[in-house]
């Protein structure tokens, strides 16, 4: 079965870090562009950061810039958000999610997501 | 940035209605526009990739169409398990933006 699941979700305060690892499983994850994704209780989802295949493209969501890093670590099938100097709006659900083989670059299997709460 | 706009914002309706749902985007995106359906609680599922085109396993109930600004996500008879939030995202441009979402809920 092809699937994705994210841990390393928490609570944590304002200022504070915390990493996400997302492990596929059913696929070869390193032929693949990943994504992190975000929902803030109640809103829309939100795109938050993308790394390629080999890591020589990575971007993010402006507000996220310089304080959330994606890697990733293909020979253990996973890839990772470092995320840093976490604010109050940083509250979401945080969903990891590749980007198929279909055609038009659609994100075709995502995590069940994690919580990251910050709060004081 | 490209922002995308949904229509209607809420929509009530009735099993067998067929519905649609509006996508608008700033400025043209080609055919790089995608369309999820979620259910509280659950991660976004994809329904049309490339405007147009059905994700495998997704009922052929649902069909996209449109390119450049102006998207459309048709559901020909809607089901009781229909009944949810549906978004539409671009990933022509970075960053990549989602739609606030339509919401299908019983009449």
């Amino acid at each position: 079965e092809v699937k994705m699941v994210e841990s390393g979700g928490g609570l944590v305060k304002p200022g504070g870090s915390l990493r996400l690892s997302c492990a596929a499983s059913g696929f070869t994850l390193s032929t693949y562009i990943v994504n992190w994704v975000r929902q803030a209780p109640g809103k829309g989802p939100e795109w938050v950061a993308s790394i390629s295949a080999r890591s020589d493209y990575i971007h993010y969501l402006d507000s996220v810039e310089g304080r959330f890093t994606v890697s990733r670590d293909n020979a253990k099938n996973s890839f990772f958000l470092q995320m840093d100097s976490l604010r109050a709006e940083d509250t979401a659900v945080y969903y990891c999610a590749r980007v198929g083989f279909q055609g038009g670059d659609a994100f075709d299997v995502w995590g069940q997501g994690t919580m990251v709460t910050v709060s004081s | 940035d490209i922002q995308l706009t949904q229509s209607p914002s809420y929509l009530s309706a009735s099993v067998g209605d067929r519905v649609s749902i509006t996508c608008r985007a700033s400025q043209g995106v080609s055919t790089y526009l995608a369309w999820y359906q979620q259910s509280p609680g659950k991660a976004p599922k994809l329904l049309i990739f490339a405007a147009s085109s059905l994700q495998s396993g997704v009922p052929s109930r649902f069909s996209g169409s449109g390119s450049g600004t102006e998207f459309t996500l048709t559901i020909s008879s809607l089901q009781p398990e229909d009944f949810a939030t549906y978004y539409c995202l671009q990933i022509d441009t970075y960053p990549f933006t989602f739609g606030p979402g339509t919401t299908v809920d019983f009449k």
